[in-house]
């Protein structure tokens, strides 16, 4: 069974652009979350998706935002980069809420 | 108070013996806890899932939940080299309504 496919791996943006960040999750996995990943504040969640309708939302400003497809595939976006916006930006995907969740590798944003 | 807390470390453990790892969280309605191990570079990869009190075994691993202490711990037993890395706990709170709450993780090496 294919895990949680992230893509880009990588991405090197400038302040003020915008980037979009895709996920697509584990086959039969309807629950998508997101999740920022730095050194200082570890790992902090963005939010969640169940079929198509985000269902939670953590502590983040409003240029992060994102979306579910009906084939429960996910993207982000993220508007009017900032340099604090540098981060591993990880996809993980459950079956239902509160199961575990397994996570894609990642994709690391620098933003210069 | 932060949410979920677990020491930092290092912690160093010499090879064959039980690695203790803990974890504290603060909300009393957390219903499913989680342990990760994140190598250096790589993203988490769960190890264990736990939502009664008492013990879970697998393999080397026990987990530990005491939901009247708020605590959670992960036992590795005799322990490897390559169970060096850092390892996450993580909180869903009741409900299941904000993602995955994670500690800052515990860093632990394994001495051979």
């Amino acid at each position: 069974k294919a895990g949680v496919t992230q893509t880009p791996r990588y991405l090197i943006k400038t302040r003020g652009q915008q980037v979009t960040l895709s996920c697509s999750p584990i086959s039969g996995h309807r629950s998508v979350s997101w999740y920022q990943q730095t050194p200082g504040q570890g790992l902090q969640f963005l939010f969640e998706y169940f079929s198509e309708t985000q269902r939670n939302k953590g502590n983040f400003p409003g240029r992060f935002s994102g979306r579910q497809f009906s084939n429960s595939r996910s993207e982000m976006n993220v508007s009017t980069l900032e340099l604090g916006d540098s981060a591993l930006y990880l996809c993980a995907s459950s079956s239902l809420a509160g199961q575990p969740q397994h996570f894609g590798d990642g994709t690391r944003l620098s933003i210069l | 108070q932060k949410e979920v807390e677990q020491n930092s470390g290092p912690l160093s453990v010499p090879e064959g013996a039980i690695a203790s790892l803990n974890c504290t969280y603060s909300d009393r309605g957390s219903q499913s806890f989680f342990w990760y191990r994140q190598y250096s570079g790589k993203s988490p990869e769960l190890i264990m899932s736990i939502y009664s009190n008492g013990d879970k075994e697998d393999g080397r691993f026990t987990a530990q939940l005491n939901k009247a202490s708020q605590y959670v711990s992960l036992l590795i037993r005799d322990s490897q080299p390559s169970d060096s890395a850092t390892y996450l706990c993580a909180v869903i709170r009741g409900g299941g309504a904000d993602g995955l709450t994670f500690g800052k993780g515990t860093h632990l090496i394994i001495q051979p």
